[in-house]
């Protein structure tokens, strides 16, 4: 079954604007990371957080962790035309396991 | 700078035939995954290894078969190719488990006529 769910399935912003991605998942976890993925190529690592860490950053990209609520978040801020793509969260336990992803289009 | 590398980027097969999908790390990961993506599904767990001869069933297994001899090739065999195996595959590799990213090959797009 898939782990992560995210929400929305699509965002559509202006260039400026944050953009905010959510992710549930099912099972405990020792990690969780998210993932993008350009169209019709592989993903590409954007960052992990620990179970131990409630928020991360990584440049313009800020990542929270609830474990409580078995939930992550995603911003991006001050969005970019070139940040359009979709974006997927992974529990970073031994078997991997995506969601549907987010759809984001930023609009120049 | 780590690779991942997929033997094909697009790849057409008829129907029934055994096709062979192959994906080879070079940065001596001992875990890799085999996924396939649609439209709509995101990206689904076919198989994954842990190391050399080892594999694990994902969510949709069926269909699908694995081989790992090496620790730096795995590869994906449709044993009886069917259209309804159309779609994107990726594969993945790690370092190890629960704490590190994970890097993906450009993905193979296969079409069964």
């Amino acid at each position: 079954s898939q782990q992560g769910e995210e929400d929305p399935q699509a965002l559509s912003i202006q260039e400026g604007e944050n953009a905010t991605m959510n992710c549930s998942y099912k099972t405990s976890i020792n990690n969780l990371q998210w993932y993008r993925q350009n169209s019709g190529r592989g993903l590409v690592h954007l960052i992990l957080i620990r179970s131990n860490e409630r928020e991360k950053h990584s440049g313009r990209l800020r990542v929270t962790l609830d474990t409580s609520k078995k939930s992550s978040s995603l911003l991006i801020t001050a969005s970019r035309a070139a940040d359009t793509a979709s974006y997927f969260c992974a529990n970073n336990n031994n078997d991997m396991r995506f969601g549907a992803g987010t759809r984001l289009t930023v609009k120049p | 700078d780590v690779k991942v590398t997929q033997s094909s980027r697009y790849l057409v097969k008829r129907t029934g035939e055994k096709v062979f999908l192959e994906c080879v790390q070079d940065m001596d990961h001992e875990n890799m995954f085999w996924y396939r993506q649609d439209p709509g599904l995101g990206l689904r767990l076919i198989y994954f290894s842990y190391d050399v001869k080892m594999k694990e069933k994902g969510d949709i297994p069926e269909g699908y078969s694995v081989s790992r001899e090496k620790k730096e090739r795995f590869s994906l065999i449709l044993e009886s190719a069917s259209t309804n195996q159309t779609s994107m595959y990726l594969c993945a590799s790690s370092l190890a488990t629960g704490g590190t990213e994970a890097f993906f090959g450009q993905g193979t797009r296969l079409t069964v006529v």
